[in-house]
């Protein structure tokens, strides 16, 4: 398995407090993605970034921020959680191999369950 | 973003061969084609992927028409330990905008 960590793995919080989520990966990989999965759905893309210091916004991106100060950690956080911030994150990591026709592929973490009362 | 279409759910029975259908009228002329699985409480985990025509793994066959707006994964001969849900996914590689749909079900019965 890849080398990806998330902490915490389980965190409940109340609404308004800050909430900050870690992604540690030892691949050295180029991308890292924040994606958060509620109940019965798919996984939908918060942030990523594609370099140190270099992010840019994905699907639903309100409400969180991110930062990426190293290759290895990637930072998911909260400003003021809310009740329908409560979900499984997931965060992920990839290295683009080349050309067209050379396989590319995520690689995700174990996620962390946020519950936001 | 191409938005994907997949089956809510399917059913089958172990040794069957499974055919999951993707439709993504809207794919781009960068995009590429990839399909996940996830098991309950873990992250998905990569099937394979494709761009056009065929693709084969040691797990998995990934049709895409020369069209391709859709595209159809096929697993062999199904096992109980298949059941999951697959997910296909359609985006850019290297961009990081890939979407994912709600994905497809897919219960293994003895």
């Amino acid at each position: 398995d890849a080398g990806i960590t998330q902490s915490p793995r389980h965190k409940v919080t109340e609404t308004g407090t800050p909430v900050t989520l870690r992604c540690h990966q030892t691949e050295n990989h180029r991308y890292m993605y924040w994606y958060r999965q509620d109940p019965g759905h798919g996984l939908r893309l918060i942030h990523y970034s594609y370099g140190v210091k270099d992010t840019d916004k994905g699907e639903v991106s309100d409400g969180y921020s991110v930062s990426r100060s190293k290759t290895e950690d990637f930072l998911l956080t909260l400003e003021s959680a809310t009740s329908s911030q409560t979900s499984v994150y997931f965060c992920a990591i990839s290295e683009s191999i080349g050309n067209r026709g050379d396989s590319y592929e995520q690689y995700f973490g174990p996620g962390t369950r946020l519950t936001v009362t | 973003l191409a938005k994907t279409t997949q089956p809510i759910s399917m059913d089958s029975y172990e040794g069957q061969e499974v055919n999951i259908t993707c439709s993504h009228n809207n794919i781009a002329t960068n995009d590429y084609i990839t399909w996940y699985q996830q098991f309950p409480s873990q992250g998905p985990r990569f099937i394979i992927q494709g761009y056009k025509t065929k693709v084969t793994n040691e797990v998995a066959s990934l049709f895409i028409p020369a069209d391709r707006k859709s595209s159809t994964l096929s697993l062999p001969r199904v096992s109980l330990s298949d059941t999951a849900v697959y997910y296909c996914l359609v985006g850019e590689t290297n961009a990081g905008k890939s979407t994912f749909g709600d994905g497809t079900t897919l219960t293994v019965k003895p």
